[in-house]
C-alpha cells in the first residue's frame, strides 16, 4: 500500500509553546489528509480535515485556532499545535487519500507530551 | 453519524487458544473496514483492510469477515501467541475518512 510519514515520532515540548507535526504521502498525492488524536485509554477521534489547498474543516469542539492545520501541497499536510498545555498531550494521527480511492493510508503517529 | 462499537473491551486468554474480537458499526453505507493493532505508547500497526465489497481477508493467523448488511466485523486469531498482547482496533471508512471503535485490549498468557 501507499506511505504517509509522519515525522516526529514523539516529542516533548514545554507548556506555551508551539509543536509541528509533518504528514507526507511518499508515493501517492494525498487530495485529502485527515487527522485524529487519542488521548489516554480513549479511541481515536477525527480533528479535521483538510483539502489541498483548502481551509481545513474542524469537528465540533476543536479549536481551530489552537490546532492550525496547513495543506498547502497534495504531498504535505502540517498540523500545529500552538500555545501547547498539558491538556493538549495525546497521540495525533493523520491519514491521506488520494483522488477518487476512497483508502486511507495512516502516518505512524505522533506522541506530544507537554510539560 | 456512524459510530463502531467493539467487544469485548479486553480479553485475557492463555496462550495457544483461538479467539475473536467483534466490531459492529451502525452506517452499513462503508467503503472499507480496516483492523489494526497498537501496542502501549505505540503508533498504529495495519493488519487487515477488506473492501466493502469483499466477505473476508486472511493474513497468516489473521482472518477478518465482514458483513455489511449486519454492520458486523470479526477478526480471528488463531493459536494466539503472548506477542499477540496488544489493543486491536477497528476502523470504518467511509471515503475516506475513518469511525475508530474503542478497541479490544487482548492479553495472551504464556
Amino acid at each position: 500500500g501507499a506511505v504517509v510519514s509522519q515525522h516526529p515520532s514523539w516529542v516533548i515540548c514545554k507548556s506555551g509553546t508551539s509543536v509541528k507535526i509533518e504528514c507526507r504521502s511518499l508515493d501517492f498525492q494525498a487530495t485529502t489528509m485527515f487527522w485524529y488524536r487519542q488521548f489516554p485509554k480513549q479511541s481515536l477521534m477525527l480533528m479535521a480535515t483538510s483539502n489541498e489547498g483548502s481551509k481545513a474543516t474542524y469537528e465540533q469542539g476543536v479549536e481551530k485556532d489552537k490546532f492550525l492545520i496547513n495543506h498547502a501541497s497534495l504531498t504535505l499536510s502540517t498540523l500545529t499545535v500552538t500555545s501547547a498545555h498539558p491538556e493538549d498531550s495525546s497521540f495525533y494521527i493523520c491519514s491521506g487519500v488520494g483522488g477518487l480511492n476512497t483508502e486511507a493510508f495512516f502516518g505512524q503517529g505522533t506522541r506530544l507530551t507537554v510539560v | 453519524k456512524q459510530e463502531v462499537t467493539q467487544i469485548p473491551a479486553a480479553l485475557s486468554v492463555p496462550e495457544g487458544e483461538n479467539l475473536v474480537l467483534n466490531c459492529s458499526f451502525t452506517d452499513s453505507a462503508i467503503y472499507n473496514l480496516q483492523w489494526f493493532r497498537q501496542d502501549p505508547g505505540k503508533g498504529l500497526t495495519s493488519l487487515l483492510l477488506i473492501q466493502s465489497s469483499q466477505r473476508e481477508q486472511t493474513s497468516g493467523r489473521l482472518n477478518a469477515s465482514l458483513d455489511k448488511s449486519s454492520g458486523r466485523s470479526t477478526l480471528y486469531i488463531a493459536a494466539s501467541q503472548p506477542g499477540d498482547s496488544a489493543t486491536y482496533l477497528c476502523a470504518v471508512g467511509g471515503a475516506g475518512k475513518s469511525t475508530f471503535g474503542d478497541g479490544t485490549t487482548l492479553t495472551v498468557k504464556p
